[in-house]
């Protein structure tokens, strides 16, 4: 069955350092999607790119945050200065089509800021 | 009043038992409808789409009610590898999918 892939699977970071979350979603899936999972909490969503840019970002995604697709192949998270708050489940989903097929996740990348 | 709310639990349901949750949502203009499930510290996975009909995967039947604005997910004959946390979500037409905070369910052998 085709997978969303996540690297790394754990980060650990200092607080200011820049990070980037690293995605490959499935190859013939068009919409590409960030959730965070702050520990004890929903998954809330982030940001959403689709033809190689930006669909909709949620209030969390601010300018700290940015997304990039380089190679076409690979879905990049950045965090510019990360904070303690950044702490959380960073999973990376995509899908074939919005409306009618749920997302397939990734395994998620738990960053830690200490 | 939040887009998508669930009870969080826990149930706690002996194995072999039928467990229920249902799931409320805001927004008249949701167009798709999911049951996810996620284990502790893991991904969520699609569990089943949930069509305006109902649907049943096997064990699991899911029902959407329009008009009050909630959908259902039934389990019969709970297995213990059922533990988990439901996650109940939904998207508008063309929109991101919104989930709910999910409700802890522990089948109790």
């Amino acid at each position: 069955e085709p997978e969303v892939t996540q690297t790394p699977s754990h980060q650990v970071t200092q607080m200011g350092q820049e990070v980037i979350l690293r995605c490959v979603p499935i190859s013939n899936h068009l919409y590409f999607y960030w959730y965070r999972q702050i520990l004890g909490q929903k998954v809330e969503f982030l940001v959403s790119f689709y033809n190689n840019e930006i669909s909709e970002k949620s209030e969390i995604f601010d300018d700290q945050f940015s997304v990039e697709r380089p190679d076409g192949s690979n879905f990049t998270l950045k965090i510019r200065s990360t904070k303690l708050e950044d702490s959380a489940m960073y999973f990376c989903a995509s899908t074939e089509e919005v409306n009618n097929y749920g997302y397939t996740f990734g395994s998620g990348t738990r960053l830690t800021v200490v | 009043r939040k887009e998508v709310e669930q009870d969080p639990g826990p149930f706690n349901v002996p194995e072999g038992a039928t467990v229920a949750f249902n799931c409320t949502y805001s927004n008249s203009a949701s167009q798709s409808f999911f049951w996810y499930r996620q284990d502790c510290r893991k991904e969520p996975k699609l569990l089943m789409s949930v069509y305006s009909s109902g649907n049943e995967d096997g064990r699991f039947t899911a029902q959407l009610n329009r008009a009050s604005q909630y959908i259902s997910l039934l389990i019969r004959d709970s297995k213990l590898s059922d533990s988990a946390t439901y996650l109940c979500v939904v998207n508008r037409r063309n929109d991101k999918i919104i989930f709910g905070k999910g409700t802890r369910l522990h089948i109790l052998p």
